[in-house]
């Protein structure tokens, strides 16, 4: 079965402390995608990344950095420095090649930075 | 402007009464799908679809349907829509039907059912 878990559903950090958000991931796929979507106050769904199963090279963009680990089925979301504009809902989500083009969400983590 | 548009974005109605929200997007993606947003369940793919004609369920179809008659278009039927059916709802396209293509929002439809 698919299925991905985000077992934070609320952080609040101090503006300009890091703050890293976890993703665990199940999948019989061997080749599959993993996504971060942040959704700010305002509501919409903002694509932030995609990771493919055979590239476990981390990746960096700007404060933004992504750990993806298929040992431990993770790919966390750090973010340093941060900010008042970070703070919004961020979900993480896994398709993959057995199930098409289905694509499946974690419950979402809250991130609010105080300023 | 690139987008993905919903309409109503807001609906109150009542319980038995036959609405439908649409979802347009001006990329000519192939790809379209629904997803619904509830607190402490994040998204739920709702229906899919690859291509004109062609759709498909997600993991949470039951009390929807939806059509795929035009590339643009793809509206989200709720026959005799419940209060269970009360949630944010999001449409969204991707550019080819593909499991690795990142997918754009539409802005949401709250709907509300009394």
């Amino acid at each position: 079965a698919q299925k991905v878990t985000q077992a934070q559903t609320e952080i609040s950090v101090v503006e300009k402390e890091d703050v890293t958000l976890d993703c665990v991931y199940e999948t019989r796929d061997t080749t599959y995608y993993l996504f971060w979507y942040k959704q700010p106050p305002s509501g919409e769904l903002v694509f932030l990344i995609r990771r493919n199963s055979f590239d476990e090279q981390n990746e960096i963009s700007g404060r933004y950095s992504w750990n993806f680990q298929k040992s431990t089925s993770s790919f966390n979301f750090t973010i340093t420095a941060s900010q008042v504009v970070d703070s919004a809902v961020y979900f993480c989500a896994l398709s993959g090649q057995l199930t098409g083009n289905q694509f499946y969400f974690g419950t979402g983590t809250s991130l609010t930075v105080i300023p | 402007e690139a987008q993905v548009t919903q309409n109503p974005r807001y609906l109150i109605t009542v319980t038995g009464k036959k609405l439908t929200v649409t979802c347009s997007q001006n990329m000519n993606h192939e790809y379209m799908s629904w997803y619904r947003q509830d607190p402490g369940l994040g998204l739920r793919q709702i229906y899919y679809s690859m291509n004109v004609e062609v759709t498909d369920k997600g993991d949470v179809p039951e009390g929807y349907k939806v059509s795929r008659k035009e590339k643009r278009n793809f509206p989200l039927i709720l026959e005799s829509p419940s209060p269970n059916q009360t949630s944010l709802y999001f449409c969204a396209s991707s550019e080819l039907a593909l499991s690795y293509n990142e997918q754009f929002f539409g802005p949401g439809t709250r709907l509300t059912v009394l």
